[in-house]
C-alpha cells in the first residue's frame, strides 16, 4: 500500500515560470516531510524538508507547502530553470515509526528553456 | 568530505550467486537505510538499521540480508533467493530522527 504518492509521472515547463510539483499522503503520524532532486544513475540530493508544525518552507527558489488537513504537500519552484529537470521524490517519515522513510514514485520535472 | 560510498557502481551477477554491495559513510550518521529503485517506481526500502548490530526488515526484505557491525558500515546480500534483482541499489543514512537521508550514487546489479 503506497503511503506516500505522487500521481503525476511527469510535468514540463517553460523556463522562467512556476514549477509546481504535488504529493499526497495517507498516514496522518507522518511528522516530516522532504523532497529530493535525482538524476539517473545518481542517488537523490536532499532539497528541501518541512516539519508537521509549519505549513510553509522556503529556501531561495524553492518552497514547500504542507496543508495536513488534506494531507497533500507541493513544491514550488520559482523561477524554473533548465538544470532543474531532474526526477522529484518527496518522501515521509513518522518518530512513531522509528523514522523509516516512504517515497512517492516521483515526477520527472523538464524545463524547456 | 564526508558522504556515504557505495561499491562497485555496476554489478553482474549469475544466477544462483550471492552478491554482496557495500556501503560506507563517514558522517558519523546512527541510521543507515537499503533501497531498491525499479523503473517507474520509488524507492523501496530493503533494510534499515537504527543502531550497530540491529536492523529491520522494510517492505521487500526477502531474498536479502544485511549485517551492521561497524557504525560506518552496513553491506547488503543480495541472495540467490532473490528471483528479480535487477536493480538500482541505493544506501541512505541520517543522524536521527528529524533529518535528511543522505544517500549514495548507488549500485546498479544486473544478471547475466
Amino acid at each position: 500500500d503506497q503511503q506516500v504518492k505522487q500521481n503525476s509521472p511527469s510535468l514540463s515547463v517553460q523556463e522562467g515560470r512556476i514549477s509546481i510539483l504535488n504529493c499526497d499522503y495517507t498516514n496522518s503520524m507522518f511528522d516530516y516531510f522532504l523532497w529530493y532532486k535525482k538524476y539517473p544513475a545518481e542517488g537523490p540530493t536532499f532539497l528541501i524538508s518541512i516539519s508537521s508544525i509549519k505549513d510553509k518552507n522556503e529556501d531561495g527558489r524553492f518552497t514547500v507547502f504542507l496543508n495536513k488537513s488534506a494531507k497533500h504537500l507541493s513544491l514550488h519552484i520559482v523561477p524554473s530553470q533548465p538544470g532543474d529537470s531532474a526526477v522529484y521524490f518527496c518522501a515521509a517519515s513518522a518518530r512513531e515509526t522509528g523514522n523509516q522513510f516512504y517515497f512517492g514514485t516521483g515526477t520527472s520535472l523538464t524545463v524547456i528553456p | 568530505d564526508g558522504g556515504i560510498t557505495q561499491s562497485p557502481k555496476y554489478l553482474f551477477r549469475k544466477e544462483g550467486q550471492n552478491v554482496t554491495l557495500s556501503c560506507e559513510q563517514n558522517l558519523n550518521h546512527d541510521a543507515m537505510y537499503w533501497y531498491r529503485q525499479d523503473p517507474g517506481q520509488g524507492l523501496r526500502l530493503i533494510y534499515y538499521s537504527q543502531i550497530v548490530n540491529d536492523f529491520q526488515k522494510g517492505d521487500i526484505a526477502e531474498g536479502y540480508s544485511v549485517s551492521r557491525e561497524k557504525k560506518e558500515s552496513f553491506p547488503l546480500t543480495v541472495t540467490s533467493a532473490q528471483k528479480n534483482p535487477t536493480a538500482f541499489y541505493l544506501c541512505a543514512s541520517t543522524k536521527s530522527g528529524g533529518q535528511p537521508q543522505h544517500f549514495g550514487d548507488g549500485t546498479r546489479l544486473s544478471i547475466l
